[in-house]
């Protein structure tokens, strides 16, 4: 298995709703990461988890939730987003210092109303 | 501060032609470089990478890149393009002495004319 899966592929929630996105990979990759990306723009790095721990922030809302219960799963807890949160959502893993690059999943497309 | 320049928001070439997007970082350490394309809609795919070795590296879908460490350049070149490689393409690049991330272009957009 070389995929990098994320649920749900779109998304559309209210302001006060409470949603999560997440993601799943079983490459045996110890490095995992949420992107921002809104469109015509290259990824924005939101979290960095290195062995299941938070090793970046990137100085992000605290609106946005970062979790890693297993060393194969990733979840991104959403709260009282704001309309301009709307964007690409992606994931990523990686072997941890390794040279191989990212593998990353097809994205969920977020919508705030 | 270290930086990715892609040089071209955008790149308009006919089917069929040559194409070269252009990949320019500021550099004062070893780095590792990628080239990622994004279709519609979809995540992004490794398309190649250089480590080490032979500044020539060969990916995926005819795509090949040159590194050139004195330019500090990492193009990215096709010899015959088709209209399926409509995609936005991101040049990424990972410095050795950072955290484990990378960072990306704005990216360029190959448009295929008809």
């Amino acid at each position: 298995d070389t995929e990098v899966t994320q649920t749900p592929k779109h998304l559309v929630m209210g302001m006060t709703n409470k949603k999560s996105l997440k993601c799943e990979q079983h490459m045996g990759h110890r490095a995992m990461y949420w992107y921002k990306q809104k469109a015509k723009k290259p990824p924005e790095l939101m979290f960095v988890y290195s062995y299941e721990k938070l090793s970046i922030n990137e100085s992000v809302p605290s609106r946005f939730s970062p979790e890693c219960p297993n060393s194969s799963l990733l979840n991104l807890h959403l709260h009282a987003l704001q309309p301009e949160d709307s964007a690409l959502y992606l994931c990523a893993s990686s072997s941890p210092g390794s040279n191989y690059g990212y593998t990353f999943g097809s994205g969920t497309r977020l919508t705030v109303v | 501060a270290q930086s990715v320049t892609q040089l071209d928001s955008q790149v308009p070439v006919f089917e069929e032609a040559p194409v070269e997007l252009r990949c320019n970082y500021s550099s004062s350490v070893s780095v590792y470089l990628f080239w990622y394309v994004q279709y519609p809609n979809q995540g992004l795919q490794l398309l190649l990478k250089y480590l080490s070795g032979s500044t020539l590296v060969k990916g995926i879908n005819g795509f090949e890149a040159e590194f050139n460490k004195s330019q500090t350049s990492f193009h990215l070149r096709k010899p015959s393009v088709h209209i399926s490689d409509t995609a936005e393409y991101f040049c990424a690049v990972h410095w050795m002495n950072r955290d484990d991330k990378i960072i990306f272009g704005k990216g360029t957009r190959l448009h295929i004319l008809p």
